[in-house]
């Protein structure tokens, strides 16, 4: 099934320093969705957005859904070491019930 | 907010036998579920859709007599590794989407470590 192009693949950073990755696809969706997960567990829903343009945060965590539709964007402020994970874009389009998850981003915060 | 939880959490099998993975929603009904599979440090990769009342829907390469699915009712899903070998050791994770929820959202179970030695 089709992958979503998710960049960076891994980050380091120091703990404060903000945090942004993104995901774009070839075709278009009607939703995106965010997710972290931790070593040995299941993703954990972060943000869903729903419409083009539209930007929604989750405390330190904000996301946006692309104009174009083929893309979203993640950024976390004020990075702090539990934000340590792997994040995980999931997109869906009109028909069907899959969701295309991208490659994912592992990022690390050095205290 | 809606709970899919699984079991086993983990599970240590030999080569050969059989293993069931059981997926469950807590407060919500999901006509829905997926399987996914997923080796370390890569993304999820889907292996079926689990449907109520009808067959799993099965993504190329994956073997439905390999990975049995059983749907039967709105809430558990289940899924069988027939005949487990090493090659098929790793996290298996299901989740599923709420047949009341006005949002298009999947929510995940905390998966299933499959070591087959």
């Amino acid at each position: 099934g089709q992958q979503l192009n998710q960049s960076p693949q891994s980050m380091f950073i120091q703990e404060g320093e903000d945090v942004s990755m993104n995901c774009t696809s070839s075709s278009i969706f009607n939703t995106w969705l965010w997710y972290k997960q931790d070593p040995g567990e299941g993703p954990v829903l972060l943000i869903a957005l729903y419409k083009a343009g539209e930007l929604t945060s989750n405390g330190r965590l904000t996301a946006q859904f692309g104009i174009t539709r083929k893309d979203s964007f993640l950024n976390i402020s004020a990075s702090i070491p539990s934000d340590v994970g792997i994040y995980f874009c999931a997109g869906h389009g009109n028909t069907g019930n899959q969701f295309y998850f991208g490659t994912g981003t592992s990022l690390t915060v050095i205290p | 907010g809606a709970v899919v939880s699984q079991h086993p959490s983990w599970v240590i099998c030999k080569s050969g036998t059989s293993v069931k993975i059981e997926c469950r929603s807590l407060d919500f009904q999901a006509t829905t579920m997926f399987w996914y599979r997923q080796f370390p440090k890569q993304s999820l990769m889907l292996m079926a859709t689990s449907n109520e009342g009808s067959k799993a829907t099965y993504e190329q390469g994956v073997e439905k007599d390999k990975f049995l699915i059983n749907h039967a009712s709105l809430t558990l899903s289940t899924l069988t590794v027939t005949s487990a070998h090493p090659e098929d050791s790793s996290f298996y994770i299901c989740s599923a989407r709420d047949d009341a929820g006005v949002r298009n959202e999947q929510f995940f179970g905390p998966g299933t470590r499959l070591t087959v030695l």
